[in-house]
């Protein structure tokens, strides 16, 4: 069974800063990783995702991640926090191509300081 | 852009009382999730329905849940007789046929059992 680790629930960043969101995963096959935003009162939508290929993934509003399968993990990344960046992300995992099932991390709720 | 729409977005409701929460999926999907988050908690996978039958389900997708696709658009999730715990917002995902697996969620329902 495949499972999600995400480091710190609450990040808090001040605008224009590097932000970084830490997750590792476990799952005996290689998995397909992705990371979801939930604005508030709001949905889940896809940022980004990784399945094969490249292991540098570029999603939308300038957010990337890198796929690591020595370090087990997929830590979201963004060169320069906006106050729109404000919300909860989502680190999940699947294996296979079917994705039946998407196991997701705790969550990691993003603050942006003005 | 198509999009999975949920209905309704809050229900309030006394415990022991059926509750159905309803989902349209995008339209030429063929694979349906619900998934469900504890205020607080992480998203948990309840159930996958594909074919007209659950495809898979987790512990939580207990006796007291179903899943229907009464007319080939919407698709629901029933509660026949709700429990304190389970309140929660309900997250309703759709998928299509190949692909990475990448989900597509809708709003969510907000579930309150008093």
């Amino acid at each position: 069974a495949q499972s999600v680790t995400q480091l710190g629930s609450h990040v808090s960043v001040s605008e224009g800063a590097l932000v970084l969101l830490r997750c590792n995963y476990s799952s005996s096959v290689p998995p397909y990783l992705f990371w979801y935003v939930q604005y508030p009162n709001q949905g889940l939508q896809l940022l980004l995702k990784y399945t094969t290929g490249a292991t540098l993934v570029k999603g939308i509003n300038g957010f990337e991640a890198e796929f690591k399968k020595s370090e087990t993990s997929f830590h979201l990344t963004k060169p320069s926090a906006h106050m729109s960046d404000a919300a909860e992300y989502f680190c999940a995992v699947t294996v296979g191509s079917a994705g039946n099932m998407l196991t997701f991390g705790g969550g990691t709720r993003l603050m942006v300081k003005p | 852009e198509p999009e999975v729409t949920q209905t309704p977005s809050h229900q309030v409701t006394q415990m022991g009382q059926e509750v159905i929460l309803r989902c349209v999926p995008i339209s030429n999907h063929l694979y349906f999730y619900w998934y469900r988050q504890i205020l607080g908690q992480k998203v948990e996978f309840l159930v996958s329905f594909y074919n007209n039958e659950i495809s898979e389900k987790s512990e939580i997708f207990d006796d007291q849940f179903s899943v229907e696709r009464p007319d080939g658009s919407n698709f629901t999730l029933k509660i026949r007789s709700t429990k304190l715990e389970d309140s929660a917002m309900y997250f309703c995902a759709s998928r299509g046929t190949g692909g990475t697996g990448e989900l597509f969620f809708g709003e969510g329902s907000r579930l309150t059992v008093l």
